[in-house]
């Protein structure tokens, strides 16, 4: 299978800390997405971030892509109780299939 | 815009009807897709289209047809449902840059088949 997976699969944390997720891949890539799906509800884009590209950052958001190692991390800083969702990483690998892995679990406690 | 719109939000089945999802958007994308989901799990491609007249197979095809006559519609049709059908389904639509972009993701369609 193509599909990319995130470890930890659950991750719970306290408010405040940061909230570090990993997706690896298999094959080469063209870009790497993140998103995050509250319980219940359609997927939400955070962060699109190409292949020649190493980092990049939105707001609270810092993503990392190592194409050597086929790997990406998302950061999420100073994490909030809102922040309580699911985090998914998708990766096209050179094709029009755009392949979404198996997800990480954040639970962020008050 | 509305964005992606998917009807119906809700759906019973039993086995062996057949039915069909819609799924339409108005932000002129040329990229559209369908994905399922099952509980606890990440999500799956069914069908993808990068543009009217052009369909794909995605990880999970079987059982499923589509179909992409405009732009802005791109409808799932279930040819003969079963129980191992049940499940969320997420239509997306994005602009393409030399692959599937930005994804916008419709509120879903919860389907159980009896």
């Amino acid at each position: 299978s193509q599909q990319g997976e995130e470890d930890p699969q659950a991750l719970s944390i306290q408010e405040g800390e940061n909230a570090t997720m990993n997706c690896s891949y298999k094959t080469s890539i063209n870009n790497l997405q993140w998103y995050r799906q509250n319980s219940g509800r359609g997927l939400v884009h955070l962060i699109l971030i190409r292949s020649n590209e190493r980092e990049k950052h939105s707001g609270r958001l810092r993503v990392t892509l190592d194409t050597s190692k086929k790997s990406s991390s998302l950061l999420i800083t100073a994490s909030r109780a809102a922040d309580t969702a699911s985090y998914f990483c998708a990766t096209d690998h050179n094709t029009d299939k755009l392949i979404f892995g198996t997800g990480t679990r954040l639970q962020v406690f008050p | 815009n509305a964005g992606v719109t998917q009807t119906p939000k809700f759906q019973v089945l039993k086995t062996g009807q057949s039915m069909t999802l819609q799924c339409a958007q108005d932000m002129n994308h040329e990229y559209m897709s369908w994905y399922r989901q099952d509980p606890g799990m990440g999500l799956r491609l069914i069908h993808y289209s990068v543009g009217a007249g052009i369909t794909d197979q995605g990880e999970v095809p079987n059982g499923y047809n589509v179909s992409r006559s405009t732009t802005e519609d791109f409808p799932l049709r279930l040819l003969s449902a079963a129980p191992s059908q049940t499940s969320v389904y997420f239509c997306a639509s994005s602009p393409l840059a030399g692959g599937p972009d930005t994804q916008y993701f419709g509120p879903g369609t919860r389907l159980t088949v009896l």
